[in-house]
């Protein structure tokens, strides 16, 4: 399968600290996608990174991207109650687009 | 602009029915499309996709099917339910993220139950 896999597979913090969330993935890739899911709801993209690049910013959010431990992390700074929701990564082959298992966040008021 | 529509949001089959599912998109032509399934708690399950008209590649072997009758329609059907086609189910688009690279744009979904 050329699903990915998403570390840890739930997350609870406080508002206001920072999420982390890790993403391995098998094979290698042009780019890696982070998603994002509200309950019941389809997915929204949040941040792309290529495979040349090994760090991206985009307002509290923060991904790296190890192509030799084919892994990458996103970071929510400052988290926010609305912040809650199920964080995926997806990387794709051509036109085919794989997603991992998905971290699920909880952030507590 | 470009958006995508999902129907039925919500339905509940028997075992043994038939299965329609049909999502559209407007404002985009010959578009990449995608049908993921989602199971409870669990991640994306690329179904199928399709280039073009008529053009559907299958991912996992099941008793699925999806046909793209139109530039901008893409159906997923079953002839006979299980209870195990029980899920989320998702379809996209393939659109141009700010840099020339692709990102997926998704419906609201369709949930089914089969009981």
């Amino acid at each position: 399968s050329q699903q990915g896999e998403e570390d840890p597979q739930a997350l609870s913090i406080q508002e206001g600290e920072n999420a982390t969330m890790n993403c391995s993935y098998k094979t290698s890739i042009n780019n890696l996608q982070w998603y994002r899911q509200n309950s019941g709801r389809g997915l929204v993209h949040l941040i792309l990174i290529r495979s040349n690049e090994r760090e991206k910013h985009s307002g509290r959010l923060r991904v790296t991207l190890d192509t030799s431990k084919k892994s990458s992390s996103l970071l929510i700074t400052a988290s926010r109650a609305a912040d809650t929701a199920s964080y995926f990564c997806a990387t794709d082959f051509g036109n085919q687009f794989y997603f991992g298992t998905g971290t699920s966040l909880t952030v507590i008021p | 602009s470009q958006t995508i529509h999902q129907w039925p949001a919500t339905l509940v089959q028997p075992v043994g029915s038939p299965l329609s599912l049909e999502c559209t998109v407007e404002g985009t032509s010959n578009p990449n499309l995608y049908w993921y399934r989602q199971a409870a708690g669990r991640g994306l399950q690329l179904l199928f996709y399709s280039v073009g008209i008529g053009q559907i590649s299958s991912e996992v072997p099941q008793n699925l099917s999806a046909s793209r009758p139109q530039d901008r329609q893409f159906i997923l059907s079953s002839k006979k339910l299980l209870l195990s086609d029980s899920g989320f189910y998702l379809c996209a688009w393939l659109g141009l993220a700010g840099e020339g690279s692709g990102e997926l744009f998704f419906g609201e979904g369709s949930r089914l139950t089969v009981l």
